[in-house]
């Protein structure tokens, strides 16, 4: 069956714009989580979904971090107001329920120039 | 918060070779899974295992929950076995999961 799928795989973009990342998880599963891996930081939690509500946020790096959830599946991720710490790859994960196997999607790659 | 640590920081493998990767994590955990990453950067699933023993092919993995400890076994290691191999665990209430810094492999033909 089909992965986890995000778009966009790439994005580049100027400092100050805000940018939309989009996360499908695997059909079925409640459970969907945001990650940053950066040169610095390795692999970050930023928030985590069961279906719709976001009862984790504790890893958002601050208020120009923003997320839903819509239909308990897709997600999106916005960053406002970008700067250039935030150039990362953004990867999303999901699973069926929150203790289960989490599966990655192949992430998206932001620049921020 | 949890740490993991994960050894040795970078291997160097002759094709064909053994090794063993170890993580140490300092609290009870609910989840623990390693990963591959690829250099595509893409994170590949290889055991969801918070205890016990699993193989799949050439690999194995080991989890001594009670000394809070994993180890991946790679045997007669391949070059498409390069990359970086990241241990992650999920403790208590949680649901996000904490990585080790991983393990950076080079297996050379």
């Amino acid at each position: 069956g089909a992965g986890v799928s995000q778009s966009p795989s790439n994005k580049v973009t100027e400092k100050g714009k805000d940018v939309e990342l989009r996360c499908d998880p695997i059909s079925g599963h409640t459970a969907l989580y945001w990650y940053r891996q950066s040169l610095g930081q390795g692999l970050e939690f930023l928030i985590y979904f069961q279906g719709n509500s976001a009862p984790d946020k504790s890893g958002l790096p601050s208020d120009r971090f923003s997320a839903e959830r819509t239909g308990g599946s897709v997600s999106t991720l916005t960053i406002q107001r970008t700067q250039q710490e935030d150039s990362a790859v953004y990867l999303c994960a999901s699973s069926f329920t929150k203790v289960e196997t989490q599966y990655f999607g192949p992430g998206t790659r932001l620049l921020v120039l | 918060g949890i740490q993991v640590e994960q050894s040795p920081p970078d291997l160097i493998l002759q094709e064909g070779a053994n090794s063993t990767l170890r993580c140490n994590f300092s609290d009870s955990v609910n989840n623990l899974q390693w990963f591959h990453q690829n250099p595509w950067g893409q994170l590949i699933n290889l055991f969801y295992i918070p205890s016990g023993t699993k193989q799949n092919g050439r690999l194995s993995a080991t989890t001594v929950a009670t000394e809070r400890y994993s180890l991946l076994y790679i045997s007669s290691s391949q070059t498409t076995d390069s990359g970086v191999y990241f241990c992650a665990v999920v403790t208590g209430a949680n649901s996000k999961l904490t990585f080790g810094k991983g393990i950076t492999l080079s297996v050379r033909p």
